[in-house]
């Protein structure tokens, strides 16, 4: 059983960043790509990138690119996102998910979330 | 990038009755490459239903899920006690991946 453990909640002042950890355990770490999906209060979920760790390559949704990174420790089974130059609308609950893509000649292709983490609050308050 | 409307945004039923609950999408889903989530409050969404049709590791057989093209529906059954919920659709047939708005689906 694949487990998903996220670090704590965090609150942030505009203009900083924030790191947000998500261990994993019950599988092969590099078997699988994590995904980062956030979901502020009230709305639908919003896939932020992903990771594949066995070729330490991430994607991330235009939306967010220059600001967020997504790395992993393998030593650690542990895959990060940074989210800097946070904004109040930045404010939401953070999942980690295994993302169930497929590899084809083309690359990667990002899936559908069968594990989740249980969710990191990200608040961004003056 | 595809936005997908589900509706209605409530449902109110009684636990026994059918939901049936929509997810449109403003363009075609790659190889009907659409999952559903269930989600409670203070809880990381939940697979259900992943490449339209195909029930997750576990999810009960009252759980069902079709479509293609543009139209996708998810249907449960007879409900009970524990399905009042919010379900999203999600796509992932093109980047960026994405997700419905929600469909809450209350006790009557």
């Amino acid at each position: 059983q694949v487990q998903l453990v996220q670090s704590g909640s965090e609150m942030k002042k505009p203009g900083s960043s924030v790191k947000v950890s998500c261990q994993a355990s019950g599988d092969t770490f590099s078997n699988y790509a994590i995904s980062w999906v956030r979901q502020a209060p009230g709305q639908g979920p919003e896939w932020m990138g992903g990771i594949i760790p066995l070729f330490r390559t991430a994607n991330y949704a235009q939306k967010f690119q220059g600001r967020v990174t997504i790395t992993t420790d393998d030593s650690t089974s542990t895959a990060y996102m940074e989210l800097s130059s946070l904004r109040s609308e930045d404010t939401a609950v953070y999942y980690c998910a295994r993302d169930k893509g497929i590899h084809d000649s083309s690359g990667y292709h990002y899936g559908y979330f069968d594990y989740w983490g249980q969710g990191t609050l990200v608040t961004v308050s003056s | 990038d595809i936005v997908l409307t589900q509706s209605p945004g409530t449902l109110s039923l009684s636990p026994g009755e059918r939901a049936t609950l929509s997810c449109r999408a403003s363009q075609s889903v790659r190889s009907s490459k659409l999952a559903w989530y269930q989600q409670k409050p203070g809880q990381a969404p939940r697979l259900l239903i992943y490449g339209a049709s195909s029930r997750a590791t576990g999810i009960p057989d009252r759980f069902s899920g079709r479509g293609s093209g543009t139209d996708f529906t998810l249907t449960v059954s007879r409900l009970e006690p524990e399905d009042f919920a919010v379900y999203y659709c999600q796509q992932y047939g093109s980047s960026p991946k994405t997700f419905g708005q929600g469909t809450k689906v209350e006790i009557k």
